[in-house]
């Protein structure tokens, strides 16, 4: 167990729609990071935030966002849902944002879209 | 852009032998972090290891060592003993110091132990 909480553990939705996944860091981490892990384009980053501010994008889709609260919980917000859309979404959460600072990842959102 | 290739889309290995999983990487910066992580069928992603660019010595954690090669560019994964939970996905991963801040994967390596 990493310390990283995500819920829910899967979800099903239909092709427009929105959906809100939410991550708790490990007690203490102030960095959240967001990822996708899909078949066709494997893993990859979408958004960092350090302590409530924003601090990296990566390959986000507009329709895409993220926010992380006072409480230094997070939420991706998938909006207008499309069919590539389905996959495994990371959370992971590291002490700081130094390079060598390890990430530990939650278990996972899995997002079927249909 | 920095770039992580593994290539080895699977490997099998007998239980309780050693395996060596590749790992190469492209980045112009000096200063970046090397990673390992396990992803069993189940879907978790597991940290295993870390090698700093900097760090003179091999990374080592219980059955794990990165062969690290910086002039060759490569962070490749042993595991010794090999033990049936060990089946899964492995990930090589990279942050440059300089960069976005993001963690660029490769693309995995599937080992299968056989008892």
């Amino acid at each position: 167990d990493s310390g990283v909480t995500q819920t829910p553990k899967h979800l099903i939705t239909a092709t427009g729609q929105r959906v809100t996944l939410r991550c708790s860091p490990r007690s203490g981490d102030l960095s959240v990071y967001w990822y996708q892990q899909s078949l066709d384009q494997g893993l990859q980053f979408l958004i960092q935030y350090y302590n409530g501010e924003e601090r990296a994008k990566g390959n986000i889709l507009e329709r895409f966002s993220a926010q992380q609260f006072p409480d230094l919980h997070s939420e991706l917000n998938l909006s207008s849902l499309e069919l590539g859309d389905s996959a495994l979404y990371f959370c992971a959460s590291s002490g700081s944002i130094e390079a060598q600072e390890t990430q530990y990842f939650g278990p996972g959102t899995r997002l079927l879209v249909l | 852009a920095q770039k992580i290739t593994q290539t080895q889309p699977g490997m099998f290995v007998q239980e309780k032998e050693a395996v060596t999983l590749d790992c190469t990487y492209d980045t112009s910066d000096q200063s970046y972090g090397l990673f390992w992580y396990k992803q069993p069928s189940s879907g978790e992603m597991i940290f295993l290891i870390y090698q700093g660019s900097y760090d003179e010595q091999n990374a080592t954690e219980g059955r794990y060592s990165l062969n690290f090669q910086k002039a060759r560019k490569s962070a490749n994964l042993v595991i010794s003993a090999s033990q049936l939970g060990d089946s899964a996905m492995y990930f090589c991963a990279m942050r440059e110091v300089l960069g976005n801040n993001d963690m660029r994967f490769g693309a995995g390596t599937r080992l299968t132990v056989k008892p």
